[in-house]
């Protein structure tokens, strides 16, 4: 199957500050990704999904302005978490999807700790 | 709007016996379903998923998944388990029949015992 990877794997900052989480395809081209958020044995929840070149689209209850999204190519697309409080620490899990958007590759997640 | 039920929590089986987990999901047209296998600090990996076609469906690693649309389930099965199977399994419900906007399930931890 396709390789999808996240970078970094794990991070903890401060509070106040802010993270960007990168989500890459490694062998195909990405047309949508996918961002999700998991809470501790809990399951993912969707937060947004973009398309190359164009604004995520945000699901209910997710603030646009906390958690920026960019998807500027078809291989990479960003997740930065602005001003991060405590609250916002989760595992936060990519997926990217071809064209044909039958089935999502998932990268591995990044454990995000705000202190 | 749709959502998917993993009545299990928690599952633990002894090495070669068999095992099935359940998923209920509702949705109002015909489903896309998926089966994800999650291991830690690895990436969620597609066991299998059902489109159309056939109701029995066979994933990688010797499983397979029966839907069944008056039950509205699609339980995930394997007939001998394996001691590398302890994971944490998640059945999900594509929108519009694609992959994408997936529902979860709220997922079921296997454990084997040897």
């Amino acid at each position: 199957g396709a390789v999808v990877s996240q970078h970094p794997s794990w991070v903890i900052c401060k509070s106040g500050t802010s993270v960007k989480i990168e989500c890459r395809s490694l062998d195909f081209q990405a047309t949508t990704m996918f961002w999700y958020r998991q809470f501790p044995k809990q399951s993912l929840m969707l937060m947004a999904t973009s398309n190359e070149g164009s604004k995520a689209t945000y699901e209910q209850g997710v603030e646009k302005d906390k958690f920026l999204i960019n998807h500027a190519s078809l291989t990479l697309s960003t997740l930065t978490v602005t001003s991060a409080h405590p609250e916002d620490s989760s595992f936060y899990i990519c997926s990217a999807a071809g064209r044909r958007l039958n089935e999502q590759f998932f990268g591995p997640g990044t454990r995000l700790t705000v202190l | 709007a749709q959502s998917v039920t993993q009545p299990d929590i928690h599952i633990t089986v002894s090495e070669g016996a068999s095992l099935e987990l359940r998923c209920n999901y509702s949705y109002g047209a015909t489903p896309y379903l998926f089966w994800y296998v999650q291991s830690p600090g690895q990436g969620l990996q597609l066991l299998l998923k059902y489109f159309s076609g056939d109701t029995l469906v066979q994933g990688i690693k010797g499983f397979e998944a029966e839907f069944k649309r008056s039950q509205s389930s699609f339980n995930l099965r394997k007939p001998s388990v394996h001691w590398s199977d302890a994971a944490e399994y998640f059945c999900a419900v594509g929108n519009t029949g694609t992959a994408s906007k997936l529902t979860f399930g709220t997922g079921t931890r296997l454990q084997v015992t040897l």
